[in-house]
């Protein structure tokens, strides 16, 4: 079983969409969790960080459930530029310095 | 404007050619890494340096090699032993706060693209 596992896609969605996207990890005992923004041919960028509580950053919410081991990335209202794959971001275990990456969730939006 | 720079963006790569991939950053940062992304693929760490002078391996280290003589700088050398080198290389830093989770984000520059010829 992958450490980090997304579902690939592509979810195409229309503009004003809502679309969501789950990550499950392996390790209960992950610390550190966040959400990374791809776009095509360039470097991942900080989404956001995924707190216990769940945390909202405008059009974008991300929720943690330690029982199930997953976390999600909710965004509302697409827009066209939210075209992009996301990352999926987790610690690992052994050492807060390495982070382990999913291989992404590519969302499309279209006009 | 502080970050983390890349060069060169591309780079070629001859049969038994030893290539360097350089890496700086002004933000101050302790700790640096290496990463490469392959088509469709999640990063995968390379090396990574909590501070100057150290680095320790990571995943997928064989056929590579790093320095870390200063806080700014992490040059990763891709050697003639890395027999399938063709992917987008990644630098990335964060600040040095063991153990506190969230706050220990990595910030990246834009990429290598290495080729072979």
């Amino acid at each position: 079983r992958k450490e980090v596992e997304q579902d690939p896609g592509p979810f195409n969605v229309p503009e004003g969409a809502t679309v969501a996207f789950n990550c499950t990890y392996s390790n209960s005992a992950s610390q550190s969790f966040f959400w990374y923004r791809q776009d095509c041919r360039k470097e991942p960028k900080l989404l956001m960080s995924v707190y216990s509580s769940g945390n909202e950053d405008g059009r974008f919410t991300a929720q943690l459930n330690r029982a199930s081991q997953y976390i999600s990335l909710l965004i509302r209202d697409s827009k066209l530029s939210d075209s992009a794959t996301y990352l999926c971001v987790v610690n690992k275990v052994d050492s807060s310095y390495k982070l382990i990456f999913g291989s992404g969730t590519r969302l499309l939006v279209r006009p | 404007d502080g970050g983390i720079t890349q060069s060169p963006k591309y780079l070629f790569r001859k049969e038994g050619q030893n290539v360097t991939l350089s890496c700086e950053q002004n933000l101050n940062h302790d700790a640096m890494y290496w990463y490469r992304q392959d088509p469709g693929q999640g990063l995968r760490l390379i090396y990574y340096s909590q501070i100057v002078n150290d680095f320790q391996k990571g995943d997928i280290a064989e056929g590579y090699s790093v320095s870390r003589e200063k806080k700014e700088s992490f040059p990763l050398t891709v050697t003639s032993a890395q027999k399938n080198p063709t992917a987008f290389y990644l630098c990335a830093s964060s600040i040095d706060i063991a153990g506190q989770g969230n706050k220990n984000i990595q910030y990246f520059g834009a990429g290598t693209r290495l080729s072979v010829l």
